[in-house]
């Protein structure tokens, strides 16, 4: 079973502080993953793609990593900022005809001021 | 460009009524998809329609839900009868194509609340 793991589910952090986002995936045969962000009562944002050959992409104050033999993503913000506060989701892609979203649980992020 | 439109956003009935809801796609793109996001959980894939023609359908309870796409354009959700544990946010995406990987795109979803 394909399932996606994001760890953790909540967490806080002083505005200013660096902080990094897991997902683990259980099948490494993965075609994309992506990232994105969900404001309360808003759809999802698209964050950052990364393709199964790549290992990293970057926007702006964000990095995200993928490791497949390990089956591992991570996203890194750096000096995080009151308005990076959302949820954060990661979602993976087999390939296959149907271009299907896997998406994990979520974390939720709060900076505070 | 407009986004994903979807309609109403925000819904309250009573369990065993029945509701449906609206989704009007990026213009121009061909595959139109339904997902299910349960309180505290990631969005799950109820539906994928490629132009008016269902792709995946795998997770939709057929007994209960029902979804078109006639035209090939705007798509209506149909829950009937609701129960309890409808009680989430139904989000519509599209994108241009299903061959390889074409990003989707979110609409703003549509809150439900099954009492």
């Amino acid at each position: 079973k394909q399932e996606v793991t994001q760890i953790p589910a909540a967490l806080s952090v002083p505005e200013g502080e660096n902080l990094v986002l897991n997902c683990s995936f259980t099948d490494s045969a993965i075609y994309n993953l992506q990232w994105f962000r969900q404001d309360p009562g808003k759809g999802l944002t698209s964050l950052l793609l990364i393709q199964s050959s790549q290992r990293e992409q970057t926007s702006g104050r964000l990095n995200a990593s993928l490791d497949k033999s390990s089956g591992r993503s991570t996203l890194y913000i750096a000096a995080s900022q009151p308005g990076d506060s959302a949820t954060y989701l990661c979602a993976v892609i087999y390939g296959g005809a149907t271009n299907k979203l896997i998406f994990g649980t979520g974390t939720l992020l709060a900076v505070q001021p | 460009e407009a986004g994903v439109a979807q309609s109403p956003r925000y819904k309250i009935i009573e369990k065993r009524q029945s509701v449906a809801f609206w989704c009007n796609p990026i213009s121009g793109h061909a595959t139109l998809y339904w997902y299910q996001q349960i309180l505290g959980q990631g969005p799950k894939l109820l539906i994928q329609f490629q132009n008016n023609g269902v792709v995946d359908d795998s997770q939709l309870p057929k007994d209960r839900f029902s979804a078109e796409r006639l035209k090939g354009v705007d798509s209506t959700l149909k829950i009937q009868p609701a129960k309890l544990e409808d009680s989430a946010v139904y989000l519509c995406a599209s994108s241009s194509g299903s061959g390889g990987y074409n990003e989707q795109f979110f609409g703003p979803g549509t809150r439900l609340t099954v009492l």
